[in-house]
């Protein structure tokens, strides 16, 4: 399964919202969708499961949705400290990642 | 928290292997699945495969087929990664992962990467 993501970069400034896409090219079941975060030099973090369901330690700015082939990332009021590419990743089939979305605050 | 730990830098020769080392503390490896995700500079990341060691079963990507093999001490809780017939498009940072073994590829942590370089 092909992943898309858009924008390829997100600038934008404090205290704004973001959101990111993640298309596939296939029907993915959403339980097996995820995002990760990754800061430069730093390994990336898992963000997002579940398509849903925050990771331990990720502020409640961050939400996701989506279903089938269509799946969004939020973040609210954004700070600078969420300057990162995100990446999602689909696990329904062997797991895939998306090309990532850099976001630039 | 599982905290990975994984080996340092390594500079090989094309054609030759590398075997990479991923250590885990505060948890044990039969609670966990270990995946394997590179990245090349500057590009987005690339599964390679999962080892789930208290099955002893691997499943790797396609691509990677014959090339790479993973072992497990479980008397250290350290998996070893090794990957051969190396090539410059193996140059990469190889990260692992570990998963929940209810949700194997639900990422999390990961160990803080090794880099490998293939130059001659």
């Amino acid at each position: 399964i092909v992943l898309t993501q858009s924008p390829g970069t997100l600038s934008l400034s404090p205290g704004e919202g973001a959101t990111l896409s993640c298309r596939a090219s296939q029907s993915v079941n959403s339980e097996y969708l995820a995002w990760y975060q990754q800061k430069p030099g730093q390994a990336p973090r898992l963000v997002m499961y579940g398509a849903s369901s925050r990771a331990t330690g990720i502020p409640d700015r961050f939400s996701g949705s989506g279903s089938g082939r269509d799946f969004t990332l939020s973040i609210r009021r954004l700070e600078s400290e969420d300057s990162a590419v995100y990446y999602c990743q689909q696990y329904g089939t062997l797991p895939t990642f998306g090309q990532g979305t850099k976001v630039e605050i | 928290q599982v905290h990975l730990l994984q080996s340092g830098a390594e500079v090989k020769m094309p054609g030759s292997s590398v075997k990479v080392s991923c250590k885990a503390s505060g948890g044990s490896f039969s609670n966990y699945a270990i995946s394997w995700v590179r990245q090349a500079s500057g590009q987005g990341l690339e599964w390679m495969g999962t080892f789930t060691p208290i099955f002893g079963r691997w499943v790797y990507a396609q691509k990677f087929q014959g090339r790479v093999s993973t072992t497990a001490d479980t008397s250290t809780n350290t998996v070893f990664m090794e990957l051969v017939r190396l090539t410059s498009e193996d140059t990469a940072v190889y990260y692992c992962a570990t998963g929940p073994l209810v949700d194997i590829y639900r990422l999390d942590p990961w160990g803080q990467g090794t880099l490998v370089t293939v130059s001659s």
